[in-house]
């Protein structure tokens, strides 16, 4: 089965640090996806990529960077940590969105911004 | 965006019941997916429904589609303590690109 792995389950960092989140996954898929979920307010979609070296704005991409320089590795990035990111970070990859293939994701990563 | 939305946020239950969650939509859609999430984990994929179907079956799970109503529904049914979870529909964004999600529904299964 697909499987995603992202890096780190849970991981603590200061305020105006750059915080690097990885994603790998091992299936060969086209697209990858960033979410981040809170409470209440459920997955919003950050960054996708559809490509190696392609990325597009998902819904809440501010103070938010993205990287993918090999297909199976998507990085989120956030330049300068702020207590408003603390979150849980979901990795999502599929073949493809237009025909209604399903997302496998990651077991998620809980930043907590001090 | 588009986001859907589940309806109840929250359903508690006895085992052995059924349990059926709402989702309604805003734009035309080609197929809608609901997944499911154990507390604190990542969404594991139930069941997709594609828009020219009405009604779709996997083992204790059965999908509803309503496009008409923008619509979908989720039942469980002779639900057990496992099924305890968050249970999210999710539709292609506009371009095609993505999947957007609802803000889910908590399901409790108490035994």
């Amino acid at each position: 089965d697909v499987k995603v792995t992202q890096s780190s389950r849970y991981l603590v960092k200061r305020t105006g640090e750059k915080v690097f989140l990885e994603c790998v996954q091992d299936m060969d898929h086209e697209n990858m996806f960033w979410y981040r979920q809170d409470p209440g307010l459920g997955l919003r979609l950050i960054y996708f990529s559809y490509d190696v070296k392609m990325k597009e704005k998902g819904d809440i991409p501010e103070g938010y960077s993205v990287s993918r320089e090999k297909k199976e590795r998507f990085s989120l990035i956030l330049e300068s940590a702020s207590t408003n990111q603390t979150s849980m970070y979901l990795c999502a990859s599929t073949r493809a969105v237009a025909t209604n293939e399903k997302l496998f994701f990651g077991s998620g990563t809980q930043l907590s911004v001090l | 965006s588009q986001q859907g939305e589940e309806d109840p946020q929250a359903l508690s239950i006895q085992e052995g019941e059924n349990a059926t969650m709402n989702c309604s939509y805003k734009t035309s859609i080609n197929n809608l997916q609901w997944y499911r999430q154990n507390s604190g984990r990542g969404l594991v994929h139930l069941i997709l429904i594609r828009s020219n179907e009405r009604e779709k079956h996997s083992g204790r799970l059965r999908v509803t589609l309503d496009t008409s109503k923008k619509s979908s529904s989720l039942l469980i049914t002779a639900s057990r303590a496992a099924d305890t979870a968050s249970y999210f529909c999710a539709t292609a964004s506009q371009a095609g690109t993505a999947l957007i999600f609802g803000k889910g529904t908590t399901l409790s299964v108490s035994s």
